[in-house]
């Protein structure tokens, strides 16, 4: 099994640009979530969804949209890069139940906003 | 709301040395409570986690920590360390009914002398 899938590894925006961070799992996790780790702060939840169809905010989710439209994916998007986005993304999966707060994580993606 | 404290940023200890990483949360009820490490340029790896029982849980690669609920600390402790443990360790805090969503302290990086 892949596990969580990332794409892109490396990432670089100038301010005003969109992109959309790419988020797969073959795990047939219900629950996928994004986090960003900045330097000093820890991994801060972004957005995070329990299911096909729906989808929550987290600690930190303004400039950043979510869908999750399949089980399998979980895309985070970036409407207008800000340089205050640039950090570390890490998508992660877990199942239903009492083992759900396992989580699995991604590789990251790096990004810079310039 | 819900809270992680790492109070060490950084920790520098010698191999063969203890070490303990400390931890503390803050929460009303009786808490999911993960260490998490990140090796460099690595994703994040689960080393052991409490969902109940033994406070004493011990995890991989040597690792133990020890829920103490009247302190609301789950610190993390290694007898000998080795180099390949300079990493950096993030403790994490869930909840039953927010599964999917963790709450990370600031993480402490390790450092490792010869």
């Amino acid at each position: 099994n892949a596990g969580v899938t990332q794409t892109p590894k490396f990432q670089v925006l100038k301010t005003g640009q969109s992109m959309t961070l790419q988020c797969a799992q073959d795990m047939n996790h219900e629950y996928m979530s994004w986090y960003r780790q900045d330097p000093g702060m820890g991994l801060r939840l972004i957005h995070y969804s329990v299911g096909a169809g729906i989808t929550d905010q987290g600690e930190v989710p303004n400039g950043y949209n979510v869908s999750r439209s399949t089980t399998e994916d979980f895309p985070l998007r970036l409407l207008s890069a800000a340089p205050s986005q640039t950090s570390v993304y890490f998508c992660a999966s877990t199942i239903r139940g009492i083992g759900a707060n396992v989580l699995t994580f991604g590789a990251g993606s790096r990004l810079t906003v310039l | 709301a819900q809270s992680v404290t790492q109070p060490d940023i950084h920790i520098t200890v010698s191999e063969g040395a203890s070490l303990e990483l400390r931890c503390n949360y803050s929460y009303g009820a009786t808490p999911y409570l993960f260490w998490y490490v990140q090796y460099p340029g690595q994703h994040l790896q689960l080393l052991l986690k409490y969902f109940s029982g033994d406070p004493l849980v011990k995890g991989i690669k040597g690792f133990e920590a020890e829920f103490i609920k009247s302190k609301f600390s789950f610190n993390l402790r290694k007898p000998s360390v080795h180099w390949s443990d300079a990493a950096e360790y993030f403790c994490a805090v869930g909840t039953s009914s927010n599964t999917g969503k963790l709450i990370f302290g600031q993480g402490t990086t390790l450092q490792v002398k010869p």
